[in-house]
Order: structure tokens, then C-alpha cells, then sequence
């Protein structure tokens, strides 16, 4: 079975940074994009980032483009997402998904169970 | 950026009731649309990708169609375990999401 399990998420300060992970398994890793999605709390969806198999293209949303860094590690099957200047309005419920190809134009076809970054002094 | 609209935002039904959503995209975008259910707390579930292609597992009451820029997503009868929240999704350019629809029982 596809896993996605992601663990990272927490309260920290406003300028800050938190590093968020999403260790997978059931499926070859290095076939597939990866990408991060958030949710405020009572909100609606907003991608976030996406990278490609080989890491050879990186996508982010204007929200988040230069604070927010997104990686991966085929050899661990791990995504991650590095974020620095965290603001109040990064607070949001964070999920991981798997990209139903390798390349550009796909949905998401499995989610991770999300986890919680609140940014509050 | 593309934009995805829509409506309504809030849709009161019955189980048994036929429930249609559709989803405007600010520019075309061929058949490049999925749609997702989510539960309360819950990460979002894929249920159909390039506008009418059914994920596996998926109940057949669900089935989409459209595209270019006008897309919908039809319950034929709706479930017990339909009531949720519903979005559409480009994938064209980037990936953007709509609103989202929330479907509660009337």
C-alpha cells in the first residue's frame, strides 16, 4: 500500500524556520513528482511547491517563492520543505502528495495525513 | 495564474438526490482537471483526473465532464458518505484549486 507519513509540523515564532518531512513507501519514489499543498484552518487548498522525479524542476507558489525550499531524497524515498521566514499567514495544515507521473502536468493521486504549522509569537 | 471558480459554494441535499458542482476556469485548460472530496480532518481523496477519468476504488455514483474552461462534477445519488467538501483542480499550468464545495444534508 501507498504510505505517506509526514512529521515536522509545530508552533514557532514568526521569522523563524521549521523543516517539514514526508517519509514514503509502496510505490518506486524516484518515478513520481512530489509536491506540498496547505491548508488554513477552515480554508480551501493552495499548492504550494512541486519538484520532479530527478529534482531537475522546481516549482513554487508566489506566496512562498524564496522562503520556502523544497527537496527530496530518492535514496530515503523522503520529501521535504525546508521553510524560513515563516509569517503568521503560513499557518496552515501542511500535506504531502504524490504526483500521478514524473512530469509536468498531474494530479495528486495519494496525500500524506497533514501536519500543523502555527506561526504565533 | 489560472483561476478555478466554483459553485456553489455551499449546497444543501438529501441522500438519494442527484448533486451537480461546476468548476470555471479563467482560461482554457483542455481536460487537465481533477476533482477531490475531503472529510473533516481529513487529507483530500482523488476521485476523478482529466476531467471524466475515474480513480480506482471510486464509487461509480461520482463521474465527471467538460472541458476547455467549464467542467462538472455529478453525484448521482447521493450517499451517506458523499456529504464532504468537493474541489476541482487544474493542472495545465502549476496547479491551482478552486474554492471548494461543501455538500451538508438538508
Amino acid at each position: 500500500d501507498v504510505q505517506l507519513v509526514q512529521s515536522g509540523g509545530g508552533l514557532v515564532q514568526p521569522g523563524r524556520s521549521l523543516r517539514l518531512s514526508c517519509a514514503t513507501s509502496g510505490f518506486t519514489f524516484d518515478d513520481y513528482a512530489m509536491h506540498w499543498v496547505r491548508q488554513s484552518p477552515g480554508k480551501g487548498l493552495e499548492w504550494v511547491s512541486g519538484i520532479r522525479w530527478d529534482s531537475g524542476v522546481i516549482g513554487y507558489a508566489d506566496s512562498v517563492k524564496g522562503r520556502f525550499t523544497i527537496s527530496r531524497d530518492n535514496a530515503k524515498k523522503s520529501l521535504f520543505l525546508q521553510m524560513s521566514s515563516l509569517r503568521p499567514e503560513d499557518t496552515a495544515f501542511y500535506y504531502c502528495a504524490k504526483g500521478d507521473s514524473g512530469g509536468s502536468s498531474h494530479e495528486f493521486d495519494y496525500w500524506g495525513q497533514g501536519t500543523l504549522v502555527t506561526v504565533s509569537s | 495564474d489560472i483561476q478555478m471558480t466554483q459553485s456553489p459554494s455551499t449546497l444543501s441535499a438529501s441522500v438519494g438526490d442527484r448533486v451537480t458542482i461546476t468548476c470555471r476556469a479563467s482560461q482554457t485548460i483542455g481536460d487537465w482537471l481533477a476533482w477531490y472530496q475531503q472529510k473533516p480532518g481529513k487529507a483530500p481523496k482523488l476521485l476523478i483526473y482529466r476531467a471524466s477519468t475515474l480513480e480506482s476504488g471510486v464509487p461509480s455514483r461520482f463521474s465527471g465532464s467538460g472541458s476547455g474552461t467549464d467542467f462538472t462534477l455529478t453525484i448521482s445519488s447521493l450517499q451517506p458518505d458523499d456529504f464532504a467538501t468537493y474541489y476541482c483542480q487544474q493542472y495545465y499550468s502549476y496547479w491551482t484549486f478552486g474554492q471548494g464545495t461543501k455538500v451538508e444534508i438538508k
